[in-house]
């Protein structure tokens, strides 16, 4: 199975501030790349997919990007809407894998 | 819009099976394929499978292969889920989940359905 490392585990950050989430992937993966929000009490929610396509409705504020095996979620000025945890998940036609997490907290 | 709603929670005793249920709605069924997730108190997203709705074909993350079956109904626009053999690390929230396009991205959640495994 494609493993993923996702870091860091935790952020904390202000309101306004730009965020970085990595993700790495242990093969070359191309854009098979999704970013997701996870909120306590809620279904996660896809922003991302093939690295770089923000899903309708997301703000702009999310970017994705990178290839191959290095991929980062940016959030380009944090909003108090945007605490929660990120997954990345490389995904194909036939399997898929989570990286661990990263919840981004309120500095 | 696309909905799907999963059946409600369950408590299961160590060794028991349990067999969750997965109903679509606003789409057409057998045109996309259906993941199950599960995340565990604590612990994060963790990917077990998914299924074609269309032909019944089936992949599967390596450590659920021998304890997981995947199944649809088109006539009900129903997928289920059986787990067996279970054990207290099983106790998780279980998500299905919709495809884009025949892979495994997760476009479309259901609302989950919690699995307590306990004696």
């Amino acid at each position: 199975d494609i493993q993923m490392t996702q870091s860091p585990s935790t952020l904390s950050a202000y309101v306004g501030d730009r965020v970085t989430v990595t993700c790495r992937a242990s093969q070359n993966i191309y854009n098979w790349m999704a970013w997701y929000q996870h909120k306590p009490g809620k279904a996660p929610k896809l922003l991302i997919e093939k690295a770089s396509t923000l899903q309708s409705g997301v703000p702009s504020r999310f970017s994705g990007s990178g290839s191959g095996t290095e991929f980062t979620l940016t959030i380009s000025s944090l909003q108090p809407d945007d605490f929660a945890t990120y997954y990345c998940q490389q995904y194909n036609t036939y399997s898929a894998t989570f990286g661990q997490g990263t919840k981004v907290e309120i500095k | 819009q696309v909905q799907l709603v999963q059946s409600g929670a369950e408590v299961k005793k160590p060794g028991a099976s349990v067999k969750l249920s997965c109903k679509a709605y606003g789409y057409t069924f057998s045109k996309h394929g259906i993941n199950w997730v599960r995340q565990a108190p604590g612990q994060g997203l963790q990917w077990m499978g998914w299924i074609s709705p269309h032909n019944g074909n089936t992949n599967f993350a390596q450590n659920f292969q021998a304890r997981v079956t995947l199944t649809t109904d088109t006539s009900t626009r129903t997928a289920y889920m059986e787990l067996r053999s279970l054990r207290s690390e099983d106790t998780a929230l279980y998500y299905c989940t919709r495809d884009r396009d025949y892979d495994t991205i997760s476009a479309h959640w259901g609302q989950g359905t919690l699995v307590t495994v306990s004696s």
